[in-house]
């Protein structure tokens, strides 16, 4: 099965930007790999932020993007908060199964 | 109110049998491909399995194929995830997940 692979920790400054990436070891993400990208906090479950590449839930907090940037899943968080500090999971689908990428520590500092 | 609620985890040892169970109140499972996810303690996320909205298609992580088994049932709003001949790797926190919702998990430690 196909590896996904996300920068393993990022930081970014209260206020700034970030982006985290999503890439597939099958080749170029596109839009038919319906990326997903869920946000985890320490002790609870896995929240979906983004789904169908840059389609947002009702909870999904507006500075949240998604993309497709550089043959790759993209996540921009812009004016990043404390709060937004977490692991950050993206989700492939190849036609039919699916697979997560190892994750992205975010620190806010 | 939205709630997904995930059962059955427990203790089990090393070649014995769970069942998973999903139940959701305030969301209609039926609408939405169905699936369990897993995590390990101190680990990423592993996606396990998933099921079709009326169950015709089932894909599996190469590796549960042919011990684990998912199911639903639409008239109980309820997903399924029957887990045999378990191994010390299969040790983790069992998520059901829709698109949207997440339930908060049931543990299975499998160990002698």
């Amino acid at each position: 099965q196909a590896v996904v692979t996300q920068e393993p920790s990022l930081t970014v400054s209260p206020g700034g930007t970030v982006t985290l990436t999503c890439g597939s070891s099958t080749g170029v993400v596109t839009s038919g790999h319906f990326p997903f990208w869920f946000q985890q906090k320490p002790g609870q479950a896995p929240r979906t932020l983004i789904y169908d590449t840059s389609n947002k839930h009702s909870w999904t907090p507006a500075r949240f993007s998604g993309s497709l940037l550089g043959g790759k899943a993209a996540l921009t968080l812009s004016g990043a908060q404390p709060e937004d500090e977490a692991e950050y999971f993206c989700l492939l689908s190849y036609s039919g199964p699916r697979v997560f990428g190892g994750g992205t520590k975010l620190t806010v500092l | 109110e939205v709630q997904v609620v995930e059962s059955g985890g427990g203790l089990v040892q090393p070649g014995g049998s769970l069942r998973l169970s999903c139940v959701a109140s305030g969301l209609t499972l039926s609408k939405y491909w169905m699936n369990w996810v897993r995590q390990a303690p101190g680990k990423g996320l592993e996606w396990v399995a998933n099921i079709k909205r009326d169950g015709s298609e089932k894909y599996y992580v190469d590796s549960v194929k042919g011990r684990f088994t998912i199911s639903r049932d639409n008239g109980k709003n309820s997903v399924y995830l029957q887990m045999n001949s378990l191994r010390a790797e299969d040790t983790a926190v069992y998520y059901c997940a829709s698109p949207g919702e997440w339930g908060q998990g049931t543990l299975v430690t499998v160990s002698s």
